[in-house]
């Protein structure tokens, strides 16, 4: 079973603080996503990895970035969070013509 | 702007009846449509999927419909069970771009 793991469930954090965002999967996928999920809005896609050291943007890239420098992980980074970045950020991570599988989710909070 | 809609943002339904949960998307490229589930406080999970070259699909008490003319899938949940009660999100897929779009989801309620 394909497990992705988000590495905190809950985190909160002041306005202008650098916040990391950590994923793995444990099935080796070539791909993976950073996605935030608002009431109203769904999940909109910040970034994806099709490979090691590669990236792309989302529909919803300002004010993040990324890092993917081994295969299992992918990282989301706020430089300098702010409050409209509260949300739930959910990761995901699929082989070539398969379904997303996610991760549970982290709840960021920034005051 | 949005490429997937889903116009009903909750439903509720009675314990053994059907649930009828609608999508619709703008882009016909797209070739691969799924749903998922999601608990509170829980990733979505996936739930069924269906490629353009059919028009239906079917899983246990879960039945895709995909109405490629329309533009339109739906999902339907025969009989509902209370464990059904989720928020349920319809994706759609087309290789040019590598990039699912998901829609805002619906809140379904199955009243015991």
């Amino acid at each position: 079973d394909v497990k992705v793991t988000q590495s905190s469930r809950y985190l909160v954090k002041r306005t202008g603080e650098k916040v990391f965002l950590e994923c793995v999967q444990d099935m080796d996928h070539e791909n993976m996503f950073w996605y935030r999920q608002d009431p109203g809005l769904g999940l909109r896609l910040i970034y994806f990895s099709y490979d090691v050291k590669m990236k792309e943007k989302g529909d919803i890239p300002e004010g993040y970035s990324v890092s993917r420098e081994k295969k299992e992980r992918f990282s989301l980074i706020l430089e300098s969070a702010s409050t409209n970045q509260t949300s739930m950020y959910l990761c995901a991570s699929r082989p070539t013509d398969s379904p997303l599988h996610f991760g549970n989710g982290t709840r960021l909070t920034v005051t | 702007d949005q490429q997937v809609k889903q116009n009903s943002p909750s439903l509720s339904v009675q314990e053994g009846r059907i649930s009828i949960l609608n999508c619709d998307y703008t882009n016909s490229m797209f070739d691969y449509f799924l749903w998922y589930k999601k608990y509170p406080a829980e990733g979505p999970t996936f739930l069924i999927s269906i490629s353009s070259i059919k028009d239906k699909n079917e899983d246990g008490r879960f039945t895709v419909f995909l109405n490629k003319s329309a533009k339109h899938l739906s999902l339907h949940i025969v009989p509902s069970q209370p464990g059904d009660s989720a928020v349920y999100f319809c994706a759609a897929f087309g290789n040019t771009g590598n990039q699912f779009y998901f829609g805002t989801g619906t809140s379904l309620t199955v009243i015991p």
